[in-house]
């Protein structure tokens, strides 16, 4: 269990730019949620997926926003046209598919991005 | 709006003394619960879940859930300074997959 990696761990762009972020969850674990993280606030949710599906989005996620996970394995997440009020700590966790509904999220490490 | 409410602090605690974090939540479907600590600058970091009324232990750490109150506490016993971290709160309702996540309480244990 190496636990979920993300990647890249800072990124830096310029107001306007496109964004790219990787994560890779815990081997076996079916489930992928992504988070954003801002100073002094909890997590907010973004998006999560079973396997490959998509199964729910938050209203926090605008158009400029996409997440794909092609194969069920590793899971992107893309900004577009950044804007400042998108400079945030991003999170990813998994959870295994388990028949309990309590299966506890597991974070990785995120990708702090900053828009200069 | 589902909200999960927690004091920010900071709660200063001197080392070995008890530190009692609470939480409250709106959502009265709400399943599970969940303790996480994250550091300063890191990841949240999964310390105690919690799913029945009622308390539940785990070395230093007791998590107790009270639902008819809609209230969830984090008891860390024999503080120690390396507990100094922000302690998150976070409910997950019997409708959908997110967690939702208080702001968090600053805990700062002092030698």
């Amino acid at each position: 269990d190496t636990g979920v990696s993300q990647n890249p761990r800072h990124k830096i762009t310029k107001r306007g730019q496109n964004v790219t972020f990787r994560c890779d969850p815990i081997s076996e674990h079916n489930r992928l949620y992504w988070y954003r993280q801002t100073l002094g606030q909890g997590p907010e949710f973004l998006t999560y997926f079973q396997n490959e599906a998509q199964l729910e989005k938050s209203r926090l996620l605008s158009d400029r926003f996409s997440a794909e996970r092609p194969k069920g394995s590793f899971s992107t997440l893309e900004i577009q046209r950044t804007e400042q009020g998108d400079s945030a700590m991003y999170l990813c966790a998994s959870s295994p598919l388990g028949r309990s509904p309590y299966q506890p999220q597991h974070f990785g490490d995120g990708t702090r991005l900053s828009i200069l | 709006q589902k909200e999960v409410e927690q004091n920010s602090g900071p709660l200063s605690v001197p080392e070995g003394a008890i530190a009692s974090l609470n939480c409250t939540y709106s959502d009265r479907g709400s399943q599970s619960f969940f303790w996480y600590r994250q550091y300063s600058g890191k990841s949240p970091e999964l310390i105690m879940s919690i799913y029945s009324n009622g308390d539940k232990e785990d070395g230093r750490f007791t998590a107790q859930l009270n639902k008819a109150s809609q209230y969830v506490s984090l008891l860390i016993r024999d503080s120690q300074p390396s507990d100094s971290a922000t302690y998150l709160c976070a409910v997950k309702s019997n409708s959908g997959y997110a967690l939702n996540f208080g702001k968090g309480t600053s805990l700062l244990v002092t030698p």
